[in-house]
């Protein structure tokens, strides 16, 4: 079955420092793996995907993640963080025996201190 | 643009009231979505409609009744719902259905509170 986990339920970096935020996936087959951000009270909003080719993806508000096979993980980063960037941020993974199902972890609070 | 939108923000009712939810998509999406996400969890997939025919049901208990009118609009009728159910309701659309490439792309939900 296709999971993914992230082992931070909170990660707390200072405002202009890179900010790390883990995910590793357990899937069959090539993953497909998204991550989402939610601000408080709202919605999920779409941040970036890996489907192929480069490791490196880049995505919404200068937010990049490494995908890394032989490690199973999908690290979102950010060279420097800012105040507005804290927000409730899930990893998913598209379930392959059902392929309209995003499987999401449990998410991880980023807190960024001014 | 990728906008969804959900109607209305904030919705309290009590256990014996009838009550809807709105969501709408203009991206000519074929594909439409109703999550459920209770506070500090992730959503929960509860239905998907694919060209306006329900595709799956997560095995969602029959007092909460998925509507597609067409393709832009989805509607959740809400009836003799539980405490338990107070939640954030989100819908969310993408392109087709079946497709592992498509994002989903989600509207800022209706908060629920069942008295």
């Amino acid at each position: 079955a296709q999971s993914v986990a992230q082992p931070e339920d909170q990660v707390n970096v200072a405002e202009g420092n890179p900010l790390t935020v883990k995910c590793t996936y357990s899937v069959s087959g090539n993953p497909y793996l998204f991550w989402y951000v939610q601000y408080p009270n709202r919605g999920l909003q779409f941040l970036l995907k890996y489907i192929t080719g480069d490791n490196l993806v880049k995505g919404s508000y200068g937010f990049e993640a490494e995908f890394n096979k032989s490690q199973t993980s999908f690290h979102l980063k950010k060279p420097s963080a800012l105040v507005s960037d804290s927000a409730l941020y899930f990893c998913a993974v598209r379930d392959r025996g059902n392929t309209d199902k995003l499987i999401f972890g449990t998410g991880t609070r980023l807190q960024v201190f001014p | 643009d990728t906008e969804v939108t959900q109607t209305p923000k904030h919705l309290v009712m009590g256990m014996t009231n009838k009550k809807s939810l709105k969501c709408e998509q203009h991206m000519g999406h074929r594909a439409m979505y109703w999550y459920k996400q209770k506070a500090k969890k992730p959503p929960e997939l509860m239905f998907v409609y694919s060209y306006e025919k329900l595709s799956i049901n997560e095995s969602v208990p029959s007092r909460f009744s998925p509507e597609c009118p067409n393709s832009s609009l989805l509607n959740l009728h809400l009836h003799a719902l539980q405490p338990e159910d107070s939640a954030l309701y989100l819908c969310a659309s993408s392109q087709d259905f079946g497709q592992v490439t498509d994002t989903q792309y989600f509207g800022p939900g209706t908060r629920l509170t069942v008295l």
